[in-house]
C-alpha cells in the first residue's frame, strides 16, 4: 500500500532563505507526482507535476525533483517570501489498481506547513 | 468551465439532516474525484468517477455516503443522517482522462471545496 511522508511537518524561516521540502513514498511504481499549495480555508492549487519519466520541473522560484527509484521528491523554493506561507502537499498517483492498492487515486502526504516571516 | 466549481462553499446543517454537495468539473474532464479533509488532517480519498461510473468507491466511510455523476459532468455527493464527525472540507478534483490501464499522465485540478459543519 502506497504511503507518502512529508518532512518537516512545519517550517518557519526568515524572508529570503532558500528552502527544501521533502516528500518520500514507499512504492516506486508511480504515474506521476504532484506538488500542491493550500492556503488556510482554501482549496488546493497545483504547483508542479512531474511525470514518472522526468527528473525535475521548474516554475519560477520553484523547482521539484523526482528520484523514482529511491521514492523521493524535493520541492525547492528559492528566495522565500512571506506570500509563500502556506501548506505544501505532495501527492503521488499509483501505477494501476493492483499494485497501488487503489484505482488511480492520488495519495497525499500530510503536508509541510511553511511560515515565512519578514 | 474554466475551473472546478463546488457548491455551496459553506454549509451548516443540523445533526441527522441530509446534505448534498455539488461539483462541476472542468469541461471535457472525464475523471472526477471526491476527497475529504478534516480539521488538521490530510486529504482522505472518497470516490473516483470515470465518466458516469465509479470504479473505486473504497473511501466512502459508511453507507450514509453516496455519490453520483450524470452526463459525464456534474457530480453530487450526498450524506444522509449527518453526524458531527462528518464535519470537514469536501474537495472535488477533475482530470482530463484516467483509466489506470494506460500511462497517460494528467494532473488534477481541485475546486475550492465545501466546508460542512454539522451542529
Amino acid at each position: 500500500k502506497q504511503e507518502v511522508t512529508q518532512i518537516p511537518a512545519a517550517l518557519s524561516v526568515p524572508e529570503g532563505e532558500n528552502l527544501v521540502l521533502n516528500c518520500s513514498f514507499t512504492d516506486s511504481a508511480i504515474y506521476n507526482l504532484q506538488w500542491f499549495r493550500q492556503d488556510p480555508g482554501k482549496g488546493l492549487t497545483s504547483l508542479l507535476l512531474i511525470q514518472s519519466s522526468q527528473r525535475e520541473q521548474t516554475s519560477g522560484r520553484l523547482n521539484a525533483s523526482l528520484d523514482k527509484s529511491s521514492g523521493r521528491s524535493t520541492l525547492y523554493i528559492a528566495a522565500s517570501q512571506p506570500g509563500d506561507s502556506a501548506t505544501y502537499l505532495c501527492a503521488v498517483k499509483g501505477d494501476g489498481p493492483l499494485r497501488s492498492g487503489g484505482y488511480n487515486k492520488l495519495i497525499f502526504g500530510a503536508g509541510t506547513r511553511l511560515a515565512v516571516h519578514p | 468551465g474554466a475551473g472546478v466549481s463546488q457548491s455551496p462553499s459553506n454549509k451548516v446543517t443540523e445533526k441527522g439532516k441530509d446534505v448534498e454537495l455539488r461539483c462541476d468539473p472542468i469541461s471535457g474532464h472525464t475523471a472526477l474525484y471526491w476527497y475529504r479533509q478534516s480539521l488538521g488532517q490530510g486529504l482522505e480519498f472518497l470516490i473516483y468517477f470515470q465518466g458516469n461510473s465509479a470504479p473505486d468507491k473504497s473511501g466512502l466511510p459508511s453507507d450514509r455516503f453516496s455519490a453520483e455523476r450524470t452526463g459525464g459532468s456534474v457530480s453530487t455527493l450526498t450524506i444522509q443522517r449527518t453526524q458531527q464527525e462528518d464535519s470537514a472540507v469536501y474537495l472535488c478534483a477533475s482530470s482530463l482522462f484516467d483509466t489506470g490501464l494506460t500511462r497517460l499522465n494528467y494532473g488534477y485540478t481541485f475546486g475550492s471545496g465545501t466546508r460542512l459543519t454539522v451542529v
